[in-house]
């Protein structure tokens, strides 16, 4: 039962660099959402989608972008990569109320 | 601006005994509340659910408490176990005008277990 899978587990970049992460579910959810969490703090949403081809803005949005090309996939994009967005990224899908959150990626900006 | 908050950044207790965790919520349209495990090095896992027209709810050795006058929700853990220890976030449910279910999460307790 994989669930909700999430690549790359971690990743370090320079300051300005950008790259993709990905989340994959096996779950036909068609909700699909981008968390961030830093220390000492709860998860804070970045991005949604409620199905294919749609993407919402969350609580944190800035820098980030966000698709959904297929049910299954939400990718989230940092085109320049800041000190700031060192963190864990969380990915979770639901078809309800009820969210079902990957293993996440740590990611360090230098 | 509305958020859910935890009471304590920590909580220690023995082995065998019980735990009670608690977290306050603010937004008093939110109707549903989850709250979640999270291991080390690992994503939130679901432990259990209420309803707001609920006051209370058991699943295995856990047991969720909501009061809706004082905006207070609880988590009890029966008989704590070693492998009981992580952090336990409360999350608050929100609809968005698109149909998603966002969740609200408050800042967590790390919930120590002393042998």
């Amino acid at each position: 039962n994989a669930g909700v899978t999430q690549t790359p587990k971690f990743r370090v970049l320079k300051t300005g660099q950008s790259m993709t992460l990905l989340c994959a579910q096996d779950m036909n959810h068609e909700y699909m959402y981008w968390y961030r969490q830093d220390p000492g703090m709860g998860l804070r949403l970045i991005h949604y989608s409620v199905g294919e081809g749609t993407t919402a803005k969350g609580e944190v949005p800035d820098g980030y972008n966000v698709s959904r090309l297929k049910k299954q996939n939400f990718l989230l994009g940092l085109e320049s990569a800041a000190p700031s967005q060192t963190s864990v990224y969380f990915c979770a899908s639901s078809y309800s109320r009820l969210q079902y959150f990957g293993a996440g990626t740590r990611l360090s900006v230098l | 601006g509305e958020s859910v908050g935890l009471h304590l950044p920590t909580l220690s207790v023995q082995e065998g005994d019980n735990s009670i965790i608690n977290c306050a919520y603010s937004n008093s349209a939110s109707d549903y509340f989850i709250w979640y495990k999270q291991e080390s090095g690992k994503g939130p896992q679901f432990i259990i659910d209420i309803r707001s027209n609920m006051d209370k709810r058991q699943g295995q050795r856990v047991t969720v408490l909501l009061n809706k006058t004082v905006k207070h929700l609880s988590l009890q853990i029966a008989a704590t176990q070693p492998g009981d220890s992580a952090v336990y976030f409360c999350a608050e449910n929100w609809q968005s005008g698109g149909g998603a279910d966002g969740l609200t999460f408050g800042k967590g307790t790390h919930l120590i277990i002393q042998p």
